[in-house]
């Protein structure tokens, strides 16, 4: 089944602990993207990669890393995460034509206490 | 720059009533048109999209979306809704192969469906 898997579901931390939520895409989809939801304000890009080792800011990069060194991995990575961070984090993978929207993943929802 | 304004942030509605979600674009240039369902506790999914030619789209689960060019709209409806359709909707614009084919979103419309 074609899906992109994000890992974990549920995740609740503390201020300054580094952290990593990984996504992985079995469709062989060059681009990816991560994006945040908070209510009021739909989705957030964070960061995307258009291919392997090629990465690049979204709209709301602060606070956050990402790196792309194989086709179907793109994890998330906090360094040292704020409760400003706490959100719901989405993984989307995609042909990248922009016809072809995104196949999401089911979501991460991070606490940082 | 593209932005996409969802002009209702909650609507509520009885069951097997019609609905109509609202969303309007800005851009510059030709763009792509989709709408996403939230169901609670999961991720989106595309209940249809709009690249070109006929501006009635048809999608999953029976809605349906208008693309408006003058009006730079692009509202989804169902004529009947049921109880299952209660999720979160939103309304995303995509423009070509930059960033990725990078979706702008809307900031989402609450649709709930009452008995």
């Amino acid at each position: 089944e074609a899906q992109v898997t994000q890992n974990p579901r549920y995740l609740i931390t503390v201020t300054g602990k580094k952290l990593t939520v990984t996504c992985s895409q079995n469709m062989n989809h060059e681009y990816m993207s991560w994006y945040r939801q908070d209510p009021g304000l739909g989705l957030r890009q964070i960061y995307y990669s258009m291919n392997v080792e090629v990465t690049d800011k979204g709209d709301v990069p602060e606070g956050y890393k990402v790196s792309r060194k194989e086709k179907r991995n793109f994890p998330l990575i906090l360094e040292s995460p704020s409760p400003n961070q706490t959100s719901l984090y989405f993984c989307a993978s995609s042909l990248g034509t922009g016809a072809h929207g995104y196949t999401f993943g089911s979501g991460t929802r991070l606490t940082v206490v | 720059a593209q932005s996409v304004t969802q002009l209702d942030s909650q609507v509520p509605v009885f069951e097997e009533a019609p609905v109509e979600l609202r969303c309007n674009y800005s851009s510059s240039v030709s763009v792509y048109l989709f709408w996403y369902v939230q169901y609670p506790n999961q991720g989106l999914q595309l209940l249809l999209k709009y690249l070109s030619g006929s501006t009635l789209v048809k999608g999953i689960n029976g809605f349906e979306a208008e693309f408006n060019k003058s009006q730079t709209s692009f509202h989804l409806r169902k004529p009947s809704v049921h109880i299952s359709d209660t999720a979160e909707y939103f309304c995303a614009v995509g423009k070509g192969h930059n960033q990725g084919g990078k979706l702008i979103f809307g900031q989402g419309t609450e649709l709930s469906v009452k008995p």
